[in-house]
């Protein structure tokens, strides 16, 4: 049972808008930041959002985070079969000293 | 450019201690905000935090394996050891070293190791 609670499971056609969601409490995304990483099938995760609503450098901005109270949300517009991965959400949580990651959502793009 | 890679025993058996280590160049260690973290993620399961070091040696765990954790940092060989007390099957899992830095969270990432726990 993750701290961050996603769907899992989210899909899409070529073109389409997805939104992943990730639910928390006010001890991690409620007073800290959210951070989003893909994971390609057999590979690292790969930071794609920080800070909230950041990107790093490379990261298309087909990629857009947001915050709202608790909860965070991953957008990916444009949608293409490329973002075919698994996403993961995580944030700091103050009450547990710890970092805490949402359980993954499997993005298939139809 | 900054790399982590993961080195350690591919078996283990239960009750043993998992040693690995994370050797990683392009920052240092010594620089403030700096942090080294290890991740894992058992087959088909999720993300799992474990522990971070940082640049000052303050020492974070995750509160369900603190008991069984302990991290270290060599900044002369650029290297953080993570070692894991009485492992179990449950611990079988890709075991990842990630780069930390302030408010960019865990930015660059190894490759990942796998451990497999059998007898």
């Amino acid at each position: 049972q993750s701290v961050l609670t996603q769907p899992p499971s989210a899909s899409g056609t070529p073109g389409q808008r997805v939104t992943i969601s990730c639910s928390g409490s006010s001890s991690n995304i409620g007073s800290n930041y959210a951070y989003w990483y893909q994971q390609l099938p057999g590979t690292a995760p790969k930071l794609l959002i920080f800070r909230g609503n950041q990107r790093p450098s490379g990261v298309p901005d087909r990629f857009s985070g947001s915050k709202s109270g608790t909860s965070a949300s991953l957008a990916i517009s444009g949608l293409r079969s490329e973002d075919e991965a698994d996403y993961y959400c995580a944030a700091w949580d103050d009450s547990l000293s710890a970092w805490v990651f949402g359980g993954g959502t499997k993005l298939t793009v139809l | 450019q900054i790399t982590l890679k993961e080195s350690g025993p591919t078996l283990v058996k239960p009750t043993q201690t998992l040693t690995l280590t994370c050797t990683f160049s392009g920052f240092s260690l010594t620089t403030t905000g700096v942090g080294v973290g290890w991740i894992r993620q058992p087959p088909g399961k999720a993300l799992e935090w474990l522990a971070l070091i940082y640049w000052d040696d303050d020492k974070r765990y995750s509160p369900s394996l603190k008991t069984r954790l302990t991290i270290t940092k060599d900044t002369s060989k650029n290297q953080v050891v993570l070692t894991m007390t009485n492992m179990d099957p449950v611990d079988t899992a890709t075991y990842y070293c990630a780069h930390n830095y302030e408010v960019l969270g865990f930015d660059y990432w190894g490759q990942g190791t796998l451990v497999t726990v059998s007898s």
